[in-house]
């Protein structure tokens, strides 16, 4: 069957410090990743999105950044963290390629507090 | 103005009692996701449809194509199913969500 995992589950960064997100996927091949931010009190929005290794297509511009190095990697970078960056941030994978019309299954977050 | 609209923002409601929650969205969004998210922030896919009806369990999931209008259905609430329910559009590539109903069942 198929997992997701992300780490840290929980991460409380000064502001300017780098960040690094990873998430992982198992029992699958070439999946669609994503990844979202949810703000305290604000709905989910799409940072990124990647259809294969090294493809990774950007959805808003702010400081961070993402990387694929390996099939079923994601990571979520920055240089420097701003205060902004603070939310819930969850990796996604989907199936296949249609979009956004396939399901996407979720990992359970990280929780980023930037101080 | 977002794409996707829900509302409510909040329902509150007794144990046993049928429970809707609405979504509108705009056009060029092809499919509509269904998403459940736990007070731990956890996300489960619920549903995912571009037309008609879906059933599973207590849960109950339509969609108006013409007049882009989405319905999640809960009969016979339990307590357990307090969370936040959120709504997606599909168009293209991406997904843009609702700002989600939180969802109170006291026992």
């Amino acid at each position: 069957s198929q997992t997701i995992h992300q780490w840290p589950a929980t991460l409380v960064q000064p502001v300017g410090s780098p960040l690094s997100l990873e998430c992982t996927v198992e029992g699958t091949s070439n999946p669609n990743l994503y990844w979202y931010r949810q703000a305290a009190g604000r709905g989910l929005q799409l940072l990124f999105y990647s259809v294969g290794i090294g493809q990774i297509s950007s959805e808003v511009p702010q400081n961070l950044s993402a990387s694929r190095p390996q099939d079923r990697q994601f990571i979520l970078s920055s240089k420097k963290l701003l205060l902004s960056d603070s939310g819930f941030y969850l990796c996604a994978w989907s199936v296949g390629w249609s979009g956004a019309k396939n399901e996407q299954f979720f990992g359970p977050g990280t929780r980023l507090t930037v101080l | 103005k977002n794409e996707v609209e829900q509302s409510p923002q909040n329902l509150t409601a007794q144990e046993g009692e049928f429970i809707t929650i609405n979504c509108s969205y705009s056009v060029g969004i092809s499919a509509l996701h269904w998403l459940q998210q736990h007070p731990g922030g956890g996300i489960v896919s619920l549903f995912m449809l571009s037309s008609g009806k879906k059933k599973h369990g207590r849960l109950i999931a339509t969609i108006n194509i013409q007049e882009k209008h989405s319905s999640l259905h809960i009969t016979a609430s339990h307590p357990r199913d307090s969370a936040v329910y959120i709504c997606a559009g599909a168009s293209g590539s991406r997904l843009t969500f609702g700002e989600g109903t939180q969802l109170t069942v006291n026992p």
